[in-house]
């Protein structure tokens, strides 16, 4: 059961530009993550908002949630061509039994 | 260095023949996960363990086989019932309990095995 939907399907900006990445889900949620894949390789997390936070930043990143709405957004700002990546958002459900992915969205950062 | 350790990266299957993938962690998660990733697509659950000798099947078990007989090892078998094994698999664990309470953070992800069959 898929649960985090991530939107758009890709992006593609320039370099300095921001990103601006959207991701819905279903269900009541503990905490919701982010992840970045370069191709072909692991996931590395990049950021986790928990349920009762409404923004969070790390870096050049900044997260938002709106439970009400049950969405969330991935701000990358000051792109770089080495943020081409696939980015995942990730709900862990308040069991706290498993984590559920979206399909993502392919980022290219034009040089 | 901590961290998972998938291996191999490449394999290659005949069809009719089992494989085994390891997964390895020196992290002392608990928890450990094999996903699945097929092109363009995301992660989907195959199974999970969030302690020794216990497992829970994911979303799409079937034709997959997996056990946890020591809290660093997760290894997942892909059997010949799995009918379309080609695929990227990832292997992931994170921390369940801490001081005794639950715990709830990022998963740590290995680098993936690309399971190809001929």
């Amino acid at each position: 059961s898929q649960q985090g939907e991530e939107d758009p399907q890709a992006l593609s900006i320039q370099e300095g530009e921001n990103a601006t990445m959207n991701c819905s889900y279903k269900t009541s949620i503990n905490n919701l993550q982010w992840y970045r894949q370069n191709s072909g390789r692991g996931l590395v997390h990049l950021i986790l908002i928990r349920s009762n936070e409404r923004e969070k930043h790390s870096g050049r990143l900044r997260v938002t949630l709106d439970t009400s709405k049950k969405s969330s957004s991935l701000l990358i700002t000051a792109s770089r061509a080495a943020d081409t990546a696939s980015y995942f958002c990730a709900t862990e459900d308040n069991y706290g039994q498993n984590f559920v992915f979206g399909p993502g969205t392919r980022l290219s950062v034009l040089p | 260095d901590g961290g998972i350790t998938q291996s191999p990266k490449y394999l290659f299957r005949k069809e009719g023949q089992n494989v085994t993938l390891s997964c390895e962690q020196n992290l002392n998660h608990d928890a450990m996960y094999w996903y699945r990733q097929d092109p363009g697509q995301g992660l989907r659950l195959i199974y999970y363990s969030q302690i020794v000798n216990d497992f829970q099947k994911g979303d799409i078990a079937e034709g997959y086989s997996v056990s946890r007989e020591k809290k660093e090892s997760f290894p997942l078998t892909v059997t010949s019932a799995q009918k379309n094994p080609t695929a990227f698999y990832l292997c992931a664990s994170t921390q369940k309990f801490s001081s005794g309470r639950l715990y709830r953070g990022e998963l740590f992800f290995g680098e993936g095995s690309r399971l190809t069959v001929l």
